[in-house]
């Protein structure tokens, strides 16, 4: 499974949308890009996942661009409960696959 | 739907000592992980199982460290002995059926050796 380089910090203040990027240059053709995040003391959460296309649900969008060899999440409007380390993985969807994590980024939502 | 359930929450023992955690998946999820999470890093995977069967144990330090799956439902991680760099949390998470599907995390086993 590729590697995934991503900033160790950033800020955002309330309200506004934070862009979170992730570097995934060694990306397989058919490896898709997952985000969870860690909110503290608590385990992991799923936030959204692709493999080519931009991707939204409730929580975020998930931009990808066309080399896939970088992908950005955003949140449209960050709140102060935002506050969490986010996780950007790739992988295979198939059992093959495995979810390994790097060290995340810590977004802190300012007031 | 009741989420990954872990207990216990919390637990401090002395090195050298044994200890074990408990995981019960969400029902009917196929597929189950333990994670070792040491402070300020990432989840690290230390065994996938598929129902009752070991899927990938290849970062599990097997000297010290056992899991099991009975009946391909609940599951047990155990450490024996402990040592200090044991120290961390323990994350359990399921998915439905294989490691190709979304992974739901149980709220983790906060281990402290001292």
């Amino acid at each position: 499974d590729a590697k995934t380089t991503q900033p160790p910090s950033m800020d955002c203040a309330e309200g506004r949308a934070a862009n979170l990027p992730c570097n995934h240059s060694t990306i397989s053709g058919n490896e898709y890009v997952y985000w969870y995040r860690q909110i503290h003391s608590q385990g992991p959460q799923y936030i959204i996942h692709g493999l080519k296309n931009n991707e939204t649900n409730e929580m975020a969008s998930l931009i990808i661009t066309e080399d896939r060899k970088s992908s950005t999440l955003i949140l449209p409007h960050a709140t102060l409960r935002d506050t969490a380390v986010y996780y950007c993985i790739v992988r295979l969807n198939t059992n093959a696959g495995k979810s390994t994590f790097g060290d995340g980024t810590t977004l802190t939502v300012k007031p | 739907e009741a989420g990954v359930a872990q207990s216990p929450r919390y637990k401090i023992i002395e090195k050298r000592q044994s200890v074990a955690f408990w995981c019960n998946p969400i029902s009917g999820h196929a597929t189950l992980y333990w994670y070792q999470q040491i402070l300020g890093q990432g989840p690290k995977l230390l065994i996938q199982f598929q129902n009752n069967g070991v899927v990938d144990d290849s970062q599990l330090p097997k000297d010290r460290f056992s899991a099991e799956r009975l009946k391909g439902v609940d599951s047990t991680l155990k450490i024996q002995p402990a040592k200090l760099e044991d120290s961390a949390v323990y994350l359990c998470a399921s998915s439905r059926r294989g490691a190709g599907e979304t992974q739901y995390f149980g709220p983790g086993t906060r281990l402290l050796v001292l």
